[in-house]
Protein backbone atom coordinates (compact mmCIF):
# COMPACT_ATOMS: atom_id res chain seq x y z
CA UNK A 1 0.00 0.00 0.00
CA UNK A 2 1.05 3.55 -0.70
CA UNK A 3 1.78 6.05 1.68
CA UNK A 4 3.66 7.95 4.08
CA UNK A 5 6.20 7.55 6.67
CA UNK A 6 7.61 9.23 9.46
CA UNK A 7 10.10 8.05 11.79
CA UNK A 8 11.03 8.22 14.39
CA UNK A 9 7.29 8.37 15.96
CA UNK A 10 9.40 10.17 19.62
CA UNK A 11 12.30 12.31 19.31
CA UNK A 12 14.20 13.26 22.47
CA UNK A 13 16.53 15.88 21.76
CA UNK A 14 19.00 17.61 24.28
CA UNK A 15 19.58 21.13 24.39
CA UNK A 16 21.70 22.52 21.71
CA UNK A 17 21.48 19.57 19.26
CA UNK A 18 20.70 19.26 15.80
CA UNK A 19 18.25 16.17 14.87
CA UNK A 20 16.78 15.25 11.51
CA UNK A 21 13.16 13.83 11.17
CA UNK A 22 12.52 11.03 8.27
CA UNK A 23 10.14 11.46 5.49
CA UNK A 24 9.62 9.01 2.97
CA UNK A 25 6.65 8.40 0.36
CA UNK A 26 5.83 5.71 -2.11
CA UNK A 27 2.88 7.14 -3.28
CA UNK A 28 4.42 9.08 -6.42
CA UNK A 29 3.59 12.52 -5.16
CA UNK A 30 5.55 15.34 -6.38
CA UNK A 31 4.85 17.83 -3.63
CA UNK A 32 6.09 17.46 0.16
CA UNK A 33 5.08 19.80 3.13
CA UNK A 34 6.10 19.77 6.46
CA UNK A 35 4.28 21.01 9.28
CA UNK A 36 4.80 21.85 12.97
CA UNK A 37 1.33 21.53 15.33
CA UNK A 38 1.42 22.85 18.89
CA UNK A 39 -1.00 21.99 21.44
CA UNK A 40 -4.05 24.22 20.89
CA UNK A 41 -2.41 25.33 17.27
CA UNK A 42 -3.30 25.44 13.78
CA UNK A 43 -0.65 23.58 11.67
CA UNK A 44 2.09 26.10 11.05
CA UNK A 45 4.16 25.43 7.49
CA UNK A 46 7.79 25.25 7.88
CA UNK A 47 9.12 24.07 3.90
CA UNK A 48 7.85 22.42 1.26
CA UNK A 49 9.20 21.51 -1.86
CA UNK A 50 7.26 21.30 -5.22
CA UNK A 51 9.93 18.98 -6.87
CA UNK A 52 12.87 17.59 -6.13
CA UNK A 53 15.86 19.89 -5.94
CA UNK A 54 13.84 22.71 -5.11
CA UNK A 55 12.01 23.48 -1.68
CA UNK A 56 10.83 26.78 -0.59
CA UNK A 57 10.16 28.79 3.23
CA UNK A 58 7.05 28.20 4.79
CA UNK A 59 5.80 30.45 7.58
CA UNK A 60 8.41 29.45 10.08
CA UNK A 61 10.87 28.45 8.15
CA UNK A 62 13.97 29.71 11.21
CA UNK A 63 15.98 27.28 12.59
CA UNK A 64 14.95 24.62 10.43
CA UNK A 65 16.36 23.07 7.16
CA UNK A 66 15.59 20.30 4.57
CA UNK A 67 16.77 18.51 1.65
CA UNK A 68 14.82 17.34 -1.26
CA UNK A 69 17.55 14.76 -3.33
CA UNK A 70 14.94 12.30 -4.09
CA UNK A 71 11.52 12.20 -5.06
CA UNK A 72 10.57 10.00 -2.10
CA UNK A 73 12.05 11.62 0.86
CA UNK A 74 11.96 14.79 2.27
CA UNK A 75 13.89 15.26 5.85
CA UNK A 76 13.78 17.72 8.26
CA UNK A 77 16.42 18.95 10.24
CA UNK A 78 15.55 20.86 13.65
CA UNK A 79 18.60 22.67 14.13
CA UNK A 80 20.32 24.38 17.44
CA UNK A 81 19.28 27.85 16.22
CA UNK A 82 15.40 26.71 16.53
CA UNK A 83 14.50 27.80 20.06
CA UNK A 84 11.12 26.34 21.10
CA UNK A 85 11.62 22.76 19.16
CA UNK A 86 8.84 20.47 21.31
CA UNK A 87 5.79 19.97 19.17
CA UNK A 88 4.14 17.55 16.83
CA UNK A 89 6.13 17.89 13.33
CA UNK A 90 3.79 16.30 10.11
CA UNK A 91 5.53 15.34 6.99
CA UNK A 92 2.59 15.54 4.31
CA UNK A 93 2.72 15.10 0.17
CA UNK A 94 0.20 15.83 -2.36
CA UNK A 95 -0.56 15.72 -6.06
CA UNK A 96 1.27 19.25 -7.58
CA UNK A 97 -1.53 20.61 -9.29
CA UNK A 98 -5.33 20.41 -9.20
CA UNK A 99 -8.08 20.32 -6.29
CA UNK A 100 -6.30 17.26 -4.06
CA UNK A 101 -6.03 17.35 -0.37
CA UNK A 102 -2.82 16.15 0.89
CA UNK A 103 -1.95 12.88 2.60
CA UNK A 104 -0.29 12.83 5.89
CA UNK A 105 1.92 10.62 7.49
CA UNK A 106 1.75 9.51 11.26
CA UNK A 107 4.01 12.40 12.74
CA UNK A 108 6.79 12.41 14.79
CA UNK A 109 6.81 14.30 18.76
CA UNK A 110 9.38 16.21 19.47
CA UNK A 111 10.68 16.65 22.87
CA UNK A 112 13.67 18.93 23.99
CA UNK A 113 15.15 17.62 27.44
CA UNK B 1 -7.91 38.44 10.17
CA UNK B 2 -6.75 34.54 10.29
CA UNK B 3 -6.78 34.01 6.84
CA UNK B 4 -9.23 30.62 8.13
CA UNK B 5 -11.28 31.00 11.07
CA UNK B 6 -13.10 28.47 13.33
CA UNK B 7 -14.58 28.32 16.78
CA UNK B 8 -12.38 26.51 18.81
CA UNK B 9 -15.52 24.30 20.63
CA UNK B 10 -15.56 21.81 22.54
CA UNK B 11 -18.87 21.04 20.92
CA UNK B 12 -20.39 17.97 23.09
CA UNK B 13 -23.36 16.71 21.43
CA UNK B 14 -25.02 13.68 22.40
CA UNK B 15 -24.92 10.26 20.41
CA UNK B 16 -27.46 10.81 17.49
CA UNK B 17 -28.47 14.54 17.10
CA UNK B 18 -26.92 16.60 14.27
CA UNK B 19 -24.50 19.33 14.41
CA UNK B 20 -22.84 21.73 12.12
CA UNK B 21 -20.23 23.81 12.18
CA UNK B 22 -18.85 26.70 9.73
CA UNK B 23 -15.82 27.95 8.74
CA UNK B 24 -14.71 31.23 7.36
CA UNK B 25 -11.65 32.21 4.80
CA UNK B 26 -10.41 35.68 4.17
CA UNK B 27 -9.19 35.10 0.64
CA UNK B 28 -11.58 35.75 -2.29
CA UNK B 29 -9.80 33.57 -4.71
CA UNK B 30 -9.11 30.78 -2.51
CA UNK B 31 -10.01 27.63 -4.96
CA UNK B 32 -10.06 24.81 -3.32
CA UNK B 33 -11.72 23.59 0.25
CA UNK B 34 -11.77 20.56 2.48
CA UNK B 35 -12.33 19.22 5.85
CA UNK B 36 -10.07 17.00 7.68
CA UNK B 37 -10.57 14.98 10.44
CA UNK B 38 -7.75 15.12 13.27
CA UNK B 39 -7.78 12.47 16.52
CA UNK B 40 -6.27 12.83 19.49
CA UNK B 41 -2.44 12.64 18.95
CA UNK B 42 -2.93 11.51 15.29
CA UNK B 43 -2.34 12.74 11.56
CA UNK B 44 -4.96 14.80 10.36
CA UNK B 45 -6.92 12.68 7.37
CA UNK B 46 -8.86 14.02 4.63
CA UNK B 47 -12.48 13.62 5.27
CA UNK B 48 -14.07 15.61 2.30
CA UNK B 49 -13.39 17.89 -0.47
CA UNK B 50 -16.02 20.64 -0.60
CA UNK B 51 -17.19 21.35 -3.67
CA UNK B 52 -19.35 24.45 -4.76
CA UNK B 53 -22.25 22.68 -5.23
CA UNK B 54 -22.18 21.29 -2.19
CA UNK B 55 -21.55 17.80 -1.49
CA UNK B 56 -22.40 14.66 0.45
CA UNK B 57 -20.92 11.48 1.44
CA UNK B 58 -22.65 9.39 4.08
CA UNK B 59 -23.55 11.17 7.06
CA UNK B 60 -21.65 13.64 6.21
CA UNK B 61 -22.59 17.42 3.68
CA UNK B 62 -20.45 19.89 3.16
CA UNK B 63 -21.67 23.28 1.45
CA UNK B 64 -19.48 26.14 0.11
CA UNK B 65 -20.87 29.55 0.39
CA UNK B 66 -18.23 32.20 -2.04
CA UNK B 67 -20.50 35.08 -1.45
CA UNK B 68 -20.22 35.16 2.34
CA UNK B 69 -16.94 33.30 2.43
CA UNK B 70 -17.66 30.57 4.22
CA UNK B 71 -17.86 26.35 4.54
CA UNK B 72 -19.89 24.49 6.51
CA UNK B 73 -20.10 20.69 7.42
CA UNK B 74 -22.71 19.15 8.84
CA UNK B 75 -22.60 15.43 10.34
CA UNK B 76 -26.04 13.53 11.09
CA UNK B 77 -26.89 10.80 12.92
CA UNK B 78 -23.80 11.12 14.92
CA UNK B 79 -21.62 8.54 16.53
CA UNK B 80 -19.66 8.20 19.27
CA UNK B 81 -16.55 7.34 17.00
CA UNK B 82 -17.50 11.09 15.14
CA UNK B 83 -15.33 12.98 17.82
CA UNK B 84 -12.14 14.25 17.12
CA UNK B 85 -11.12 17.90 15.77
CA UNK B 86 -12.36 19.12 12.76
CA UNK B 87 -9.81 20.97 10.63
CA UNK B 88 -11.26 23.64 8.11
CA UNK B 89 -8.43 23.57 5.09
CA UNK B 90 -8.37 25.88 2.09
CA UNK B 91 -5.98 25.86 -1.34
CA UNK B 92 -5.59 29.22 -2.94
CA UNK B 93 -5.64 29.27 -7.05
CA UNK B 94 -1.99 28.50 -8.21
CA UNK B 95 -0.77 27.94 -4.82
CA UNK B 96 0.58 24.55 -3.56
CA UNK B 97 0.26 25.34 0.00
CA UNK B 98 -3.25 24.37 2.43
CA UNK B 99 -4.03 26.98 4.96
CA UNK B 100 -4.89 25.06 7.94
CA UNK B 101 -7.83 26.37 10.54
CA UNK B 102 -6.70 25.61 14.11
CA UNK B 103 -9.91 23.43 14.28
CA UNK B 104 -13.27 22.47 16.04
CA UNK B 105 -13.09 19.70 18.62
CA UNK B 106 -16.49 17.66 18.63
CA UNK B 107 -17.16 15.64 21.64
CA UNK B 108 -20.31 12.78 20.93
CA UNK B 109 -21.70 12.11 24.33
CA UNK B 110 -23.19 8.62 24.94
Amino acid sequence: DGGITQSPKYLFRKEGQNVTLSCEQNLNHDAMYWYRQDPGQGLRLIYYSQIVNDFQKGDIAEGYSVSREKKESFPLTVTSAQKNPTAFYLCASSISTGFFGYTFGSGTRLTVV
Amino acid sequence: RKEVEQDPGPFNVPEGATVAFNCTYSNSASQSFFWYRQDCRKEPKLLMSVYSSGNEDGRFTAQLNRASQYISLLIRDSKLSDSATYLCVVRDFGNEKLTFGTGTRLTIIP
